[in-house]
Order: C-alpha cells, then sequence, then structure tokens
C-alpha cells in the first residue's frame, strides 16, 4: 500500500527553526513536495524533491533520502503567518499526489 | 497567470438538488483534478483529467460526475448528495499527468453544504 506519515501538531514561537519530518511507504515513486495550507484557503505549493539532498528556497528547505523513504521541511526565522498546515506529498507513477495527513504549526510571539 | 479560479464559492443544496461547480484555468496546464477535503484532514483525491481525458476515478460515488469541456474547464455536477459528502471541493491543475504533477496549482474551492 501507499502511507505517509508526519507528526500531527508542531509549536515554535518566531525568529526559531522548526523541521517537519514525513516518511512514506510508496511504489513508482518520483518525488516528495510540500505545500502550505492556511486555515480557510488553498493548497499551495513550496517544494519538490527528485533527488537526495537538500532544496533551498529562501527561508524554506526540504530535504529527501530516497534510501530511508525520509524527507524534511525546515521553516527558518519562523514567522507569525507560518501558522498554517503542512502536507508532505507523494509523486508517483500512478500521476497523482498522494497526500500525507498534515501537520499544523503553530508559531506563538 | 498563474490563477486557478472556482465557482461558486459557496454551496448550499438539498439532496434533490442538481449543481453544478465551475474551474478555470488559463495556464495551458492538460491535466486537471478534483479533490475533496473535509476539515483537519488531506486533499482527498477524486477525478484526474489529462488532456481533456478522464484518467483516474479514485472510486468515486456516482452522484458526483465530472466533465471537461475543454483545455480550460473543468466542471463537476452534483446530484442526490448525501450530507456526508458536505466538504470543501478543491480544483487543481498541473502541466501535465507524468512526473511533473508534483506542482499543482489549486483555486480556493468551493464549500459545499449538503442539507
Amino acid at each position: 500500500g501507499q502511507s505517509l506519515e508526519q507528526p500531527s501538531e508542531v509549536t515554535a514561537v518566531e525568529g526559531a527553526i522548526v523541521q517537519i519530518n514525513c516518511t512514506y511507504q510508496t511504489s513508482g515513486f518520483y518525488g516528495l513536495s510540500w505545500y502550505q495550507q492556511h486555515d480557510g484557503g488553498a493548497p499551495t505549493f513550496l517544494s519538490y524533491n527528485a533527488l537526495d539532498g537538500l532544496e533551498e528556497t529562501g527561508r524554506f528547505s526540504s530535504f529527501l533520502s530516497r534510501s530511508d523513504s525520509y524527507g524534511y521541511l525546515l521553516l527558518q526565522e519562523l514567522q507569525m503567518k507560518d501558522s498554517a498546515s503542512y502536507f508532505c506529498a507523494v509523486n508517483n507513477q500512478g500521476g497523482k499526489l498522494i497526500f500525507g495527513q498534515g501537520t499544523e504549526l503553530s508559531v506563538k510571539p | 497567470d498563474t490563477e486557478v479560479t472556482q465557482t461558486p464559492k459557496h454551496l448550499v443544496m438539498g439532496m434533490t438538488n442538481k449543481k453544478s461547480l465551475k474551474c478555470e484555468q488559463h495556464m495551458g496546464h492538460r491535466a486537471m483534478y478534483w479533490y475533496k477535503q473535509k476539515a483537519k484532514k488531506p486533499p482527498e483525491l477524486m477525478f484526474v483529467y489529462s488532456y481533456e481525458k478522464l484518467s483516474i476515478n479514485e472510486s468515486v460515488p456516482s452522484r458526483f460526475s465530472p466533465e471537461c469541456p475543454n483545455s480550460s474547464l473543468l466542471n463537476l455536477h452534483l446530484h442526490a448528495l448525501q450530507p456526508e459528502d458536505s466538504a470543501l471541493y478543491l480544483c487543481a491543475s498541473s502541466q501535465d499527468r507524468g512526473p511533473s504533477s508534483y506542482e499543482q496549482y489549486f483555486g480556493p474551492g468551493t464549500r459545499l453544504t449538503v442539507t
């Protein structure tokens, strides 16, 4: 079967660094995506890893280890506006995005 | 223009009504998707269209009927829904259905309430 695991909730303070982990089991793996969704909003694409290593996009970075079926999203210099749900999603050969259950990030002042 | 638009924003319908949700994109994307999302849950894939042809139906009940009139438009026709179908319905598009489907552009959704 196909499954993804990520923590359900994470809390951090403004200015801190937070890491959201994601482990997955799937067949026909192309890569791992990350999406952000604010309350009442639409999911928006943040980052993608097809190969092992770190991808950096401003304050956000994403990492993938294909051999460990593991990835993470790293958010630096946290801001209040980063409070949202974060989903990892596997892109597979079936042409589908399979989403994890989501991690609700709360950033406190 | 990297926008996916959806209408209506909100919809309340009775169990005997027929209604349609509409989605439009002008990015030249050839894959379009319908998702259903319940509160505090991830988007759940319903249908995938690739080059205007239905390529994936995730065993969705027949009371949901998708339609792709052209490469920019996607509709979801609703009939005889149940209260448990109340959810946020999201449309998304991507360049195509293959490896580049990792980056999907989502519309704001239609919040559907079935009474």
